[in-house]
């Protein structure tokens, strides 16, 4: 079954870049929505953007200046980048595949990973 | 943008018993709405997406009504691992959740 999996650093210093991938196995990337979820510690769960296979995105328009969303289908793999980050980004992040192309209901979730803003 | 409000913030209920949450958004939606279960340390899961359609391998005792700006998740009789955290979404908007927790 298809399955996803978040990956990169824990730890990121304010003012820089938070680059985390995405790595799809059991199945192809290709004719999906895939999304960025985040979730600080005790609290709810905040949407980032989504990407479709074809590299098109949608952003949250809180985040959509700071954010930027790719996919390389030939790695199976999409990946997030966040700049310009401050403590309030410290999050679990976790990656998603919506349930169809029409349904924009994420279906499909990495284990989320963890990442921390601190200097 | 549209705003999903739940309630109640917490629901405090015995195993067994039916619990009955609410989703409210601040304009029409349609049947455009789902219910996600989250449990501590875990990932969300989908139970119901389109307000009243089961995800895949969900149990009967979930489920999900409603149209317009009002919806709602039921939930017939409470199993000990039906204690969670529920959130309503809506596209890009979750809502805040409702904690279920045994009374």
């Amino acid at each position: 079954q298809v399955q996803l999996q978040e990956s990169g650093p824990g730890l990121v210093k304010p003012s820089e870049t938070l680059s985390l991938t995405c790595t799809v196995s059991g199945g192809s990337i290709s004719s999906y929505y895939w999304s960025w979820i985040r979730q600080p510690a005790g609290k709810g769960l905040e949407w980032i953007g989504r990407i479709y296979t074809s590299g098109s995105t949608n952003y949250n328009p809180s985040l959509k200046s700071r954010v930027t969303m790719s996919v390389d289908t030939s790695k199976n793999q999409f990946s997030l980048k966040l700049s310009s980050v401050t403590a309030a980004d410290t999050a679990v992040y976790y990656c998603a595949r919506d349930l169809t192309v029409s349904r924009f209901f994420p279906l499909l979730w990495g284990q989320g990973t963890t990442v921390t803003v601190s200097s | 943008e549209i705003v999903l409000t739940q309630s109640p913030a917490t629901l405090s209920l015995s195993p067994g018993e039916r619990a009955t949450l609410s989703c409210r958004a601040s304009q029409s939606v349609s049947s455009y709405l789902a219910w996600y279960q989250q449990k501590p340390g875990q990932a969300p899961r989908l139970l119901i997406y389109d307000a009243s359609n089961r995800a895949t391998g969900i149990p009967a005792r979930f489920s999900g009504s409603g149209s317009g700006t009002d919806f709602t998740l039921t939930i017939s009789s409470l199993e000990p691992e039906d204690f969670a955290v529920y959130y309503c979404q809506q596209r890009g908007t979750f809502g805040p959740g409702t904690k279920v927790d045994i009374k």
